[in-house]
């Protein structure tokens, strides 16, 4: 069974600080791609950044960047210099290279304070 | 490029009435998906379609949720008869191939009273 976990369910941050939002998963495959997803009150599902799982080494994209512990099966993201239009809800998720569809977690409520 | 478009953005209905969801996904994505996501979970998916055939639907609760692409474009994601446990967030999503170009609708918030 493929599985997300997000073990904090809300966290808060004051502008311009740095916050890393945790996520594990399980899977019994080798290829996959792991994600973040950002859901504002919009409740659109927007890309912040995708790490391929054959790749040690970590991506990053802008602020954002990911700790990717492949034999953990982990994948955290931090947030450098939070900013207020951060605020939203934070989903990890997979998708298997054979597969179609998405794996998310719980989500993270994430705030920033100004 | 527009993305995917989705309606209504909100509906509510008494149980056991029925709701019908569209979808258009951005153009020339033969791949289209419909998730649900119930209050404090992340998204799952129920149905996946290939242009105007079903790839995945084994996640669908069949008795009351139906789902058809009929030219390969957009689509209607339908419930007869609504549940109580059916409110939730219906979000479409489009790729073109896999996962190039994976993107989702601002959804359909559905409460059932």
């Amino acid at each position: 069974a493929q599985t997300v976990t997000q073990s904090q369910p809300e966290m808060s941050v004051q502008e311009a600080e740095t916050v890393t939002l945790s996520c594990t998963y399980d899977t019994s495959e080798n290829n996959y791609y792991l994600f973040w997803y950002k859901q504002p009150p919009s409740r659109q599902m927007i890309l912040v950044i995708r790490q391929e799982a054959y790749k040690q080494q970590n991506a990053t994209e802008n602020r954002f960047s990911v700790n990717f512990q492949k034999a953990a099966k982990s994948f955290s993201l931090k947030i450098s210099d939070s900013q207020l239009g951060d605020t939203a809800m934070y989903f990890c998720a997979f998708i298997l290279n054979t597969g179609n569809q998405f794996y998310f977690g719980t989500g993270t409520s994430l705030t920033v304070i100004p | 490029e527009a993305g995917v478009a989705q309606s209504p953005r909100y509906k509510i209905i008494e149980k056991r009435q029925s709701v019908a969801f569209w979808c258009n996904p951005i153009s020339g994505h033969a791949t289209l998906y419909w998730y649900q996501q119930i209050l404090g979970q992340g998204p799952k998916l129920l149905i996946q379609f290939q242009n105007n055939g079903v790839v995945d639907d084994s996640q669908l609760p069949k008795d009351r949720f139906s789902a058809e692409r009929l030219k390969g474009v957009d689509s209607t994601l339908k419930i007869q008869p609504a549940k109580l446990e059916d409110s939730a967030v219906y979000l479409c999503a489009s790729s073109l191939q896999g996962l190039s170009g994976y993107t989702f609708g601002s959804g359909t918030r559905l409460t059932v009273v």
